[in-house]
Order: C-alpha cells, then sequence, then structure tokens
C-alpha cells in the first residue's frame, strides 16, 4: 500500500516562471493538503482539497492555486515565483473524517534563482 | 487563527534520560493535537496524537499531556536512543479543520548524545 507520493523531488526555477507540483495521496484517503515547509521552520498550509474543491485556505497569496482530481490526486501551481517561495512542499493526505491524523509525502524542494 | 509557540528550539540529552518538549496554543477550540518527527531530509511522520476528551495518552516510550485550561500539551520521551534524534513538531487544529488548517510550531531539535 504505497503512501504518499510527491513529484518531482526537486526543482530549480528562476524568478519570474511558473510551477506545478504533483501529489497522490494514500489509499483510501480522499482530502489532500499542501504546506510549504521554510527551512528551520514548521509547516504552514496553503490549502485543503476535498471532492475536487478547494475547502481552506492559509494565508497565502492568489499566485498559489491547486487542483483536485477525480482520482483525489492533486496539483499545486504557483505562479509568477519569487526568491521567497524556495521551500520544501509538503502534502499530506487524510481520511475521510476531519480532525484525522494526515500523512505527509516526501515533499518537493523547490528552488527559485 | 491558531498559534502554537513551542519550546524549547533545541533540547540536548543523554542517551537514557527523558527528554520533554512543551507547545502551547491559543485557539481554546482546537481538539486535536498531532505531533510529527521529521529527520533530516525525510517527511514529518506521525508518532502520537491526543484529542480533546483525553488528558494522556502513552505509546511504548512516547507519551503526550494535554492541559485543555491552561492550554498547552506535552511530548514525553523517556529512555531516549541515538535514533531519537530529530526536529519534533507539535500541531493543533480546531473541529473542522478551521482556516488555518493544521497549525505547528517551529519545532525542535532534539539531540541525544551518547
Amino acid at each position: 500500500d504505497a503512501g504518499v507520493t510527491q513529484s518531482p523531488t526537486h526543482l530549480i526555477k528562476t524568478r519570474g516562471q511558473q510551477v506545478t507540483l504533483r501529489c497522490s495521496p494514500k489509499s483510501g484517503h480522499d482530502t489532500v493538503s499542501w504546506y510549504q515547509q521554510a527551512l528551520g521552520q514548521g509547516p504552514q498550509f496553503i490549502f485543503q482539497y476535498y471532492e475536487e474543491e478547494e475547502r481552506q485556505r492559509g494565508n497565502f497569496p492568489d499566485r498559489f492555486s491547486g487542483h483536485q482530481f477525480p482520482n483525489y490526486s492533486s496539483e499545486l501551481n504557483v505562479n509568477a515565483l519569487l526568491l521567497g517561495d524556495s521551500a520544501l512542499y509538503l502534502c499530506a493526505s487524510g481520511p475521510p473524517r476531519t480532525n484525522s491524523p494526515l500523512h505527509f509525502g516526501n515533499g518537493t524542494r523547490l528552488t527559485v534563482t | 487563527g491558531e498559534n502554537v509557540e513551542q519550546h524549547p528550539s533545541t533540547l540536548s540529552v543523554q542517551e537514557g534520560d527523558s527528554a520533554v518538549i512543551k507547545c502551547t496554543y491559543s485557539d481554546s477550540a482546537s481538539n486535536y493535537f498531532p505531533w510529527y518527527k521529521q529527520e533530516l531530509g525525510k517527511r514529518p511522520q506521525l508518532i502520537i496524537d491526543i484529542r480533546s476528551n483525553v488528558g494522556e495518552k502513552k505509546d511504548q516510550r512516547i507519551a503526550v499531556t494535554l492541559n485543555k485550561t491552561a492550554k498547552h500539551f506535552s511530548l514525553h520521551i523517556t529512555e531516549t536512543q541515538p535514533e531519537d534524534s530529530a526536529v519534533y513538531f507539535c500541531a493543533a487544529i480546531p473541529p473542522g479543520g478551521g482556516a488555518d488548517g493544521l497549525t505547528f510550531g517551529k519545532g525542535t531539535h532534539l539531540i541525544i548524545q551518547p
């Protein structure tokens, strides 16, 4: 039973470019959340998807957008990249019940130069 | 929104001794408190969690206590081993998820000295 998988593992982009990160949730999970983890910090909530809709959103600008597909997989898109967007982007999935344990993927390390 | 404070930021203990990490939260409605362990370059892994209807939960060498009145919760690791060295994060979330999702503390770097 595969856990949460994310791709790619590493990515280098230039300021102003756009990036798409991908996530497949753990089997049996239908809720996907995205977090940004800067070096030496705790993960910061970006948004959560359930039933193909954004249900909750943290304090991130509209440059950050996402999508969830019928198979529960998800994408995180970031437009007009800034140097400050460099971070580890974590995807987490959970079962169809609120406040249940979240399972994280290994993350995508994004470097913006 | 929820705010979680975690301390200490770094904790060094001798192998075999106990380690305690403390967190406070601001939203009295929060009712779920997980703890994650993150080794260098790896994903955060859930090690234990507690809900607001219990005051303490234990799993082998790891225990978590919750004081709802004071709005703080703690992680206790007994008989520490070298493999316990990692960064530990506490987190809190209100019912229904809240606008901020799971709010994490800034992390504690636990160092086990041989």
